[in-house]
Order: structure tokens, then C-alpha cells, then sequence
């Protein structure tokens, strides 16, 4: 297993346009987040999954926002009509009940112009 | 709401010498971590505190929980510049959902 995998690694797209990104998580992991960090902060909690269950979503998240996780496995979180405030790091991380800690991506760094 | 406080936010230390970054959190927690971050790059898992009194030690770097204080330190000693990075700590509400401190950067000169 070579862990969590996000894709695409970076995108710049133009304010207005719709993104979506992709994470694959560990296999045998249940709970699946996601992340958002913008330069000089930590990451802030954006939703989670528990299998194909969205259980919780941060009041961060508008309604331009949406995440999936179809069938528990990889997940999709996609930005309709990005604004320059969206630019960030978006982060996946993946773990399993009753784990201790996430294993986290690598990232999609996302840039709006 | 939980929140954290990390401080100092930023460090600079000379080779060979000892410190400590606090973090702070506001209400009862499960567990705290302590991650790394090196610039560009993802999250790495450091240590994870589960109780009080707890100690964790990897080569220079040392974690410890005081769950009655809510803080939690990260001691390095002998410090190295490879050990120069963004330090995170964060800790669970519920779910496992985690809330970050800010972070530290820890730049260690020769």
C-alpha cells in the first residue's frame, strides 16, 4: 500500500470555474477527512467520512462545496464557481476506528486566479 | 469550541541547544498529536498522546502530556538542522476530528 494518494498534485484554474479533486485512502481504512490549509495556518477541519457516511461537515464548507465518498473508497471533493478565497491546500487523510492519528496525503495545492 | 494555541510561532535556535514549544487547548480532549510539516510538503505523524503524564521520545524530540493543565510540549534537545520544519500540534473533540494549532517553525542555524 504507498498511502494516501490525492490527485491532482496542483491546479490553477480561473475564478468561476468548477474543480473537483480526488483521494485515495489507505485500503483498510474507514474514516476518511478532509483538510484545508492556507499559508502560515494549520489545517482546518473540513468533513469526514466514515465509510460512505458523510458524518460531519464544518461550517467552513458553503454550499459551493461538496464532498463524496462513494462505495467507501476513494473520495471527491469538489468547488463549483471558485473564488480567489478558495486558493489553498487541500488535504486528505485517511485512518481506521480506533486508530491513534491520520495518515495524510500529500496534497492538492489549488490556485485561483 | 475547541482551540488551540501553539507558541512560540516562530523559533530560531542555534545548533546544539535545547527548547520547547507549548500547546495550549481549551476544553477536554481525547488524544494530541504532533506532526511535522517541511515546507510544500504534507503532514507527518510525530507522536500521539492518549493520557495524562503521557511521554513519547524520538531520537532529539520529545513529547509530553499534562491533560489537567490542557498543554501539551515538544522538547527538542541538541538541536540539528535537520530538525528545521513547521511543527503542528492538534488535538481530537470528537470523531477524531482534530483542531491544529497555527503551528511553529523552527529554523535550527549552524
Amino acid at each position: 500500500d504507498t498511502g494516501v494518494s490525492q490527485d491532482p498534485r496542483h491546479k490553477i484554474t480561473k475564478r468561476g470555474q468548477n474543480v473537483t479533486f480526488r483521494c485515495d485512502p489507505i485500503s483498510e481504512h474507514n474514516r476518511l477527512y478532509w483538510y484545508r490549509q492556507t499559508l502560515g495556518q494549520g489545517p482546518e477541519f473540513l468533513t469526514y467520512f466514515q465509510n460512505e457516511a458523510q458524518l460531519e461537515k464544518s461550517r467552513l464548507l458553503s454550499d459551493r462545496f461538496s464532498a463524496e465518498r462513494p462505495k467507501g473508497s476513494f473520495s471527491t471533493l469538489e468547488i463549483q464557481r471558485t473564488e480567489q478565497g478558495d486558493s489553498a491546500m487541500y488535504l486528505c487523510a485517511s485512518s481506521s476506528w480506533g486508530d491513534y492519528g491520520y495518515t495524510f496525503g500529500s496534497g492538492t495545492r489549488l490556485t485561483v486566479v | 469550541e475547541l482551540k488551540v494555541e501553539q507558541n512560540p510561532l516562530f523559533l530560531s535556535m542555534q545548533e546544539g541547544k535545547n527548547y520547547t514549544i507549548y500547546c495550549n487547548y481549551s476544553t477536554t480532549s481525547d488524544r494530541l498529536y504532533w506532526y511535522r510539516q517541511d515546507p510544500g510538503k504534507s503532514l507527518e505523524s510525530l507522536f500521539v498522546l492518549l493520557s495524562n503524564g503521557a511521554v513519547k521520545q524520538e531520537g532529539r524530540l520529545m513529547a509530553s502530556l499534562d491533560t489537567k493543565a490542557r498543554l501539551s510540549t515538544l522538547h527538542i534537545t541538541a538541536a540539528v538542522h535537520d530538525l528545521s520544519a513547521t511543527y503542528f500540534c492538534a488535538a481530537d473533540s470528537n470523531a477524531g476530528k482534530s483542531t491544529f494549532g497555527d503551528g511553529t517553525t523552527l529554523t535550527v542555524k549552524p
